[in-house]
Formats: C-alpha cells, sequence, structure tokens
C-alpha cells in the first residue's frame, strides 16, 4: 500500500461547480498535513495546511480526520485558474530519518468554461 | 511567502558528465532542505533530506555515490548528479524548511535535467 494515495481523476467539471478531493496516508505516525498545487512544468506551492480542526481560506476548505487517516480538500465556485493537479502532502518524522514529506500522486483537476 | 530559488532551471549534458543543480533560500535559514525528483505525470518522490553541517539521509534505492548532496550553509544545499545517464533526465526539485516555520516547506522552482 502506497503511503499516500489520492482519487485517481483526472476532474473535470464545469465554472462554478463544487469539486472535493481525498486522500488517505498510511502512517498514523504522520503529525503534520498540507494540500499544494502544481501547474504543469512547474513546482508545487502550498494551497494550505490542515488542520484537526478543519480550516477554511476563501473558497478552499480542508479537512483532516485523524482516525480514520483521511485529508480532504473541497474547492467551491470553481473558477477556470483553479485547474491544475492537486497534491497531498503528509510530514512524518523517522527515527534515524528525520523529516519525511511524502506527496501523494496527485489529482488533476480540469475547470470547463 | 519564503522564497526559494534553485538554479540552472534547465541543463542538457551529454552522457558520462556531473551537473550540479544549487538550492538556495533566499530569505530564510534552512536547517533542512529535501531533494525530489518528478518524471512526468507522476508524483514527487523524494530522494533524499540534506541536513546543514551533516551528512545527507538518502531514502531507499537513491544512489548516494550517485547524487551527491552537500549543504555547506544555513541557505545553500547542493545536488550533484555524477555520470549522468539518459534515464537520469527528470524534474529536480529541491524544498526548504525554514528553522521557524514549524513543518511548512517552501518548494525552489525545479531544474529540468536532459541527458543525451
Amino acid at each position: 500500500r502506497k503511503e499516500v494515495e489520492q482519487d485517481p481523476g483526472p476532474f473535470n467539471v464545469p465554472e462554478g461547480a463544487t469539486v472535493a478531493f481525498n486522500c488517505t496516508y498510511s502512517n498514523s505516525a504522520s503529525q503534520s498535513f498540507f494540500w499544494y498545487r502544481q501547474d504543469c512544468r512547474k513546482e508545487p506551492k502550498l494551497l494550505m495546511s490542515v488542520y484537526s480542526s478543519g480550516n477554511e481560506d476563501g473558497r478552499f476548505t480542508a479537512q483532516l480526520n485523524r482516525a480514520s487517516q483521511y485529508i480532504s480538500l473541497l474547492i467551491r465556485d470553481s473558477k477556470l485558474s483553479d485547474s491544475a493537479t492537486y497534491l497531498c502532502a503528509v510530514n512524518t518524522y523517522r527515527d534515524n530519518y528525520g523529516q519525511n514529506f511524502v506527496f501523494g500522486p496527485g489529482t488533476r483537476l480540469s475547470v470547463l468554461p | 511567502g519564503a522564497v526559494v530559488s534553485q538554479h540552472p532551471s534547465w541543463v542538457i549534458c551529454k552522457s558520462g558528465t556531473s551537473v550540479k543543480i544549487e538550492c538556495r533560500s533566499l530569505d530564510f535559514q534552512a536547517t533542512t532542505m529535501f531533494w525530489y525528483r518528478q518524471f512526468p505525470k507522476q508524483s514527487l518522490m523524494l530522494m533524499a533530506t540534506s541536513n546543514e553541517g551533516s551528512k545527507a539521509t538518502y531514502e531507499q534505492g537513491v544512489e548516494k555515490d550517485k547524487f551527491l548532496i552537500n549543504h555547506a550553509s544555513l541557505t545553500l544545499s547542493t545536488l550533484t548528479v555524477t555520470s549522468a545517464h539518459p534515464e537520469d533526465s527528470s524534474f529536480y526539485i529541491c524544498s526548504a524548511q525554514p528553522e521557524t516555520s514549524g513543518n511548512t516547506i517552501y518548494f525552489g522552482e525545479g531544474s529540468w535535467l536532459t541527458v543525451v
């Protein structure tokens, strides 16, 4: 089983739609969780950190369920500019190896006019 | 946000030669930097964790003698791909973790390596 898994995608949605991304992680000792977006042939950019209480930033809402080892990202009122690949990232501290930022495979989103 | 600069953005080299990629944190000090590789349409794969003043920690399956990492200062880490082969062609990305940021990491712009 991969350490971080995401919906395979791609998601093709019309402008204005609400879209949800799901991510699961296998290491229960993981400590920090993030969503990144990556545009084609570019580096990932931090979208938001994910907290146990859930957090919102404008049209974006992230949630974490530690018991189920599950992270989600909801985008409301999607825009054309939201088209990108969304990467879930999990940070785990490992003895002898230090920190390990592991990324999921990503889910590609295309918002259509 | 925090700025991480990576250089070069693009490099083409001949098989058998070595290529050095630099990763600099421009406005913060980073005791830890990470090096990733990403093949087309695949996810980021962590290659190694670079710690200032000590040896890098390599992930399983990554050859430490082929991918030399040096983290000589709190703002600079370098990755040298030695004796490059065409299968080393990939997108290499570094990231840095500010000392005071908690767990957030910031990425460099990435370096596209093509070995011919």
